[in-house]
């Protein structure tokens, strides 16, 4: 169990870049949501996927936002022409298919820095 | 929808002492309740979780929580912290059965003084 991946651990852009995330769950799960943490704050639930299907998407995922899971293993976390309010930790998490409710479990997260 | 309060940002105690960081929830289903720890620069930990059974679970490091339905709360206790402890603590709500999204509360940073 190597836990869940994220990269790159620090991105510093520009306002108006394109950036984008990734996320390699730990191996055996099934399920892997996105969230977002501002300073301060708990993490927000942005998205979350079950095998290669986004089955739910917050209000917050504006259209600047899109998240792909191609195969059902990695995920990537797209956000163009950034704003400065995007400024914020970005994390995964993922958990296995099983009865009741898992835990999740996250990776160390993405920090977003708009200049 | 869920949601979840934390009525205290900031806890200091000194060390050895016991703790309690508050939690409390609102949902309209069956709920299952979850305690992250966060160290700087780190993602978040699961501490200890309710699914079902018995209302008090207990982590490895010394934590417990007592799930409260009448009272709606998930308080966090233990009774000697270490100075390992200082970290952010946030509680966490799933509601329903399957996958669900987590809500978690606004965080409580717990600082231990020798």
């Amino acid at each position: 169990d190597t836990g869940v991946s994220q990269d790159p651990r620090h991105k510093i852009t520009k306002r108006g870049q394109n950036v984008t995330f990734r996320c390699d769950p730990i191996s055996e799960h099934n399920r892997l949501y996105w969230y977002r943490q501002t300073l301060g704050q708990g993490p927000e639930f942005l998205t979350y996927f079950q095998n290669e299907a986004q089955l739910e998407k917050s209000r917050l995922l504006s259209d600047r936002f899109s998240a792909e899971r191609p195969k059902g293993s990695f995920s990537t976390l797209e956000i163009q022409r950034t704003e400065q309010g995007d400024s914020a930790m970005y994390l995964c998490a993922s958990s296995p298919l099983g009865i009741g409710n898992q835990p999740q479990h996250f990776g160390d997260g993405t920090r977003l820095s708009i200049l | 929808a869920q949601s979840v309060t934390q009525l205290d940002s900031q806890v200091p105690v000194f060390e050895e002492a016991p703790v309690e960081l508050r939690c409390n929830y609102s949902s309209s289903v069956s709920v299952y309740l979850f305690w992250y720890v966060q160290y700087p620069n780190q993602g978040l930990q699961l501490l200890l979780k309710y699914l079902s059974g018995s209302t008090l679970v207990e982590s490895i490091n010394g934590f417990e929580a007592e799930f409260n339905k009448s009272q709606t709360s998930f308080h966090l206790r233990k009774p000697s912290v270490h100075i390992s402890d200082t970290a952010e603590y946030f509680c966490a709500v799933s509601a329903g059965q399957g996958a669900q999204k987590l809500v978690f509360g606004q965080g409580t940073r717990l600082t231990i003084n020798p």
